[in-house]
């Protein structure tokens, strides 16, 4: 299994310009989750989903879009790219349901390197 | 208030000590609360779980207070390889359905010889 596979690792953007995150997991997780991390912070979750054609924000959703057409797959979309936008961006899954001892890891991905010029 | 708080760091203690860091909450509901280890902005790695009163893994030693909505993470005998930065996480549902799961800031300890 390959885990979590994230796309690209590094991108440079111009501002407004627009791109999607790709993010597939391998390991029929029915939870999936974007977060973004800016230097010296936390993880900030910007939308989850608990299963295929779900979707829920999170804490920081504005200037992003998200899909899942599958369960495999949970692109984040940024439309149009400010300054603000720059940060590391981790997609992560688990198997999902109620939470408990053996079901709650997060899986998460390399990251993306994301800088907005 | 936000939804989850750590102590802001940084910790820098020698090898061998013992150091404890704490995190906040503020959805008295929150039923599931874990701790990641982030090294050098890599993924996070699941540490700990904690569903009730605490949890024990060696030297590690998570605890919760629920009265008074924190957690705490204990580490005793550092080492080198402990240096990292904890992160707190909640799910702040009453249900513990693990839609959300919130990070705190994070708190970076840094082990010296």
């Amino acid at each position: 299994n390959a885990g979590v596979t994230q796309t690209p690792k590094f991108r440079i953007l111009k501002i407004g310009q627009s791109m999607t995150l790709q993010c597939a997991q391998d390991m029929n997780h029915n939870y999936m989750y974007w977060y973004r991390q800016d230097p010296g912070m936390g993880l900030k979750l910007i939308y989850y989903s608990v299963g295929a054609g779900i979707t829920d924000k999170g804490e920081v959703p504005n200037g992003y879009n998200v899909s899942r057409s599958t369960t495999e797959d949970f692109p984040l979309r940024l439309e149009l790219a400010a300054p603000s936008q720059t940060s590391v961006y981790f997609c992560a899954s688990r198997v999902g349901g109620t939470l408990a001892t053996g079901n709650e890891k997060l899986f998460f991905g390399s990251g993306t390197q994301l800088s907005v010029l | 208030r936000k939804e989850v708080e750590q102590d802001p760091g940084p910790f820098n203690v020698p090898e061998g000590a013992t150091v404890a860091f704490n995190c906040t909450y503020s959805n008295s509901a929150s039923q599931s609360f874990f701790w990641y280890r982030q090294d050098c902005r890599k993924e996070p790695k699941l540490l700990m779980s904690v569903y009730s009163s605490g949890n024990e893994d060696g030297r590690f030693t998570a605890q919760l207070n629920r009265a008074s909505q924190y957690i705490s993470l204990l580490i005793r005998d550092s080492k080198l390889s402990d240096s990292a930065t904890y992160l707190c996480v909640v799910n702040p549902s009453i249900y513990n359905q693990g839609g959300k799961l919130i990070f705190g800031q994070g708190t970076e300890l840094s082990v010296k010889p």
